[in-house]
């Protein structure tokens, strides 16, 4: 099992650019979870699917940034414009959400991204 | 608002010590886990413990719930430099969504 894998790992572009991130899940798992992760403000949660259907954005900074799931395996997070604030390490977790049993979160790599 | 708030923020041992690391949350839960980072790294998941447990344990870590005080604890037994990472609690809200709300995590430095 290659874990959850996400592309690119560092990004840095120029304000105003267009970013896109990618992430495959785990093959099986039923949620994707997007996290940023910046010095000041921690792990914050963007946005997590459930079964390829988005169940809560409330996360998402602003209307600049965009998630999709097309598939089981694949998901998208973009950002357009990008803006320097815009930059932290962002996380993509997928889990196999089974009713009443918790559910365990894996992580993979990160996406480091730098908007000059 | 972070749901979960670790403490302390920052905690340096000798190898062979022992690490305390707590975790405090406001709402009521399903249950509350414990993750770790290494530097440059995502996040590992170390153990998780439901609501109606109040001690886990795994390997050289052990972990207390108090519902009543909303609070848990990670310790560490036996540290060992390769411990050096920093360490989040996460808490599954009681009747909210599927979603972990996490702290900001302890970073722990275990010296040789």
């Amino acid at each position: 099992d290659a874990g959850v894998i996400q592309s690119p790992r560092h990004e840095v572009t120029e304000m105003g650019q267009e970013v896109t991130l990618r992430c495959k899940p785990i093959s099986g798992h039923n949620s994707l979870f997007w996290y940023r992760q910046t010095m000041m403000r921690g792990l914050e949660l963007l946005i997590y699917f459930n079964n390829n259907v988005p169940i809560d954005d409330s996360g998402m900074p602003e209307d600049r940034f965009s998630a999709k799931m097309p598939n089981a395996s694949f998901s998208t997070l973009k950002i357009q414009p990008s803006e320097p604030r815009d930059s932290a390490v962002y996380f993509c977790a997928s889990s196999l959400d089974i009713p009443g049993q918790g559910l365990e979160q894996y992580f993979g790599p990160g996406t480091r991204l730098t908007v000059t | 608002s972070q749901q979960g708030e670790e403490d302390p923020q920052a905690l340096s041992i000798q190898e062979g010590e022992n690490a305390t690391m707590n975790c405090s949350y406001k709402t009521s839960i399903n249950n509350l886990q414990w993750y770790r980072q290494n530097s440059g790294r995502g996040l590992v998941h170390l153990i998780l413990i439901r609501s109606n447990e109040r001690e886990k344990h795994s390997g050289r870590l052990r972990v207390t719930l108090d519902t009543s005080k909303k609070s848990s604890s990670l310790l560490i037994t036996a540290s060992r430099a390769a411990d050096t990472a920093s360490y989040f609690c996460a808490t599954e809200r009681q009747g909210g969504s599927e979603k972990l709300v996490f702290g900001k995590g302890t970073k722990l430095t275990v010296n040789p």
